[in-house]
């Protein structure tokens, strides 16, 4: 049950240019979403977030993008760093639930050659 | 900056074992979290933990799983009797009190667990 969904596991892009990273969701009750980073060998690391009431929401070379008659939303990163590789994780939670309980999607793999 | 500390980072064990997992959250952070991520697949809740007891937990964390904070610093998650598709990178986390939902939450390195 693929609640929140990414459906690309890899992406390769060029240094200075823009990534960006698709998550789909089903479920409508969903009120709130977070783009996590992961390196390997440490723990996911929070990057942005977006209310459901929002469309947009920027910080820095970071911006979440939120389609919610679509059930979609994007990471757009520009420029792109090789910093940047990692796994991206795109993760909800639902209205009413706790603050901790987010549901992810599997990832994607970031690959920022120079 | 502050940061969650667990430990093992990796254990082996035997299936039918008992295995510890232990977690040093933020020292003023009140909200405890497990997770766990099977190899290739995607990061999945397990239980949340505030004011000594469980607040919410998955249908993952069946009886065979258990919580505890023995102490002012440690949270650790108990597996009871390892089965094979325990073997898993299980991550701790944990948050303030307050804060928006989501952003403040703070992950561990994780540890490996490999039930054999």
């Amino acid at each position: 049950d693929q609640q929140v969904k990414q459906n690309s596991p890899s992406l390769s892009v060029q240094e200075g240019r823009i990534s960006i990273l698709n998550c789909d969701y089903t479920n409508s009750m969903f009120d709130y979403f977070l783009w996590y980073k992961k390196y390997p060998a440490e723990g996911p690391t929070f990057l942005i977030s977006i209310s459901s009431i929002k469309d947009k929401n920027e910080d820095g070379r970071f911006t979440v993008f939120l389609n919610k008659s679509a059930k979609h939303l994007s990471l757009h990163i520009v420029p792109s760093q090789p910093g940047d590789s990692a796994v991206y994780f795109c993760a909800a939670s639902l209205y009413g639930g706790s603050q901790g309980n987010l549901i992810f999607g599997k990832g994607t793999k970031l690959s920022v050659k120079p | 900056e502050p940061e969650v500390t667990q430990t093992p980072s990796h254990q082996v064990t035997q299936m039918g074992q008992e295995v510890i997992l232990r977690c040093v959250p933020i020292s003023n952070h009140l909200y405890f979290y497990w997770y766990r991520q099977i190899l290739g697949q995607k990061v999945e809740f397990l239980v949340s933990f505030y004011n000594n007891e469980i607040s919410e937990k998955s249908e993952i964390f069946d009886d065979q799983f258990s919580v505890e904070r023995p102490d002012g610093s440690n949270f650790t998650l108990k597996i009871r009797s390892t089965k094979l598709e325990d073997s898993a990178m299980y991550f701790c986390a944990s948050s303030e009190e307050t804060g928006l939902r989501g952003n403040t939450i703070y992950f561990g390195e994780g540890s490996w667990l490999t039930v054999v």
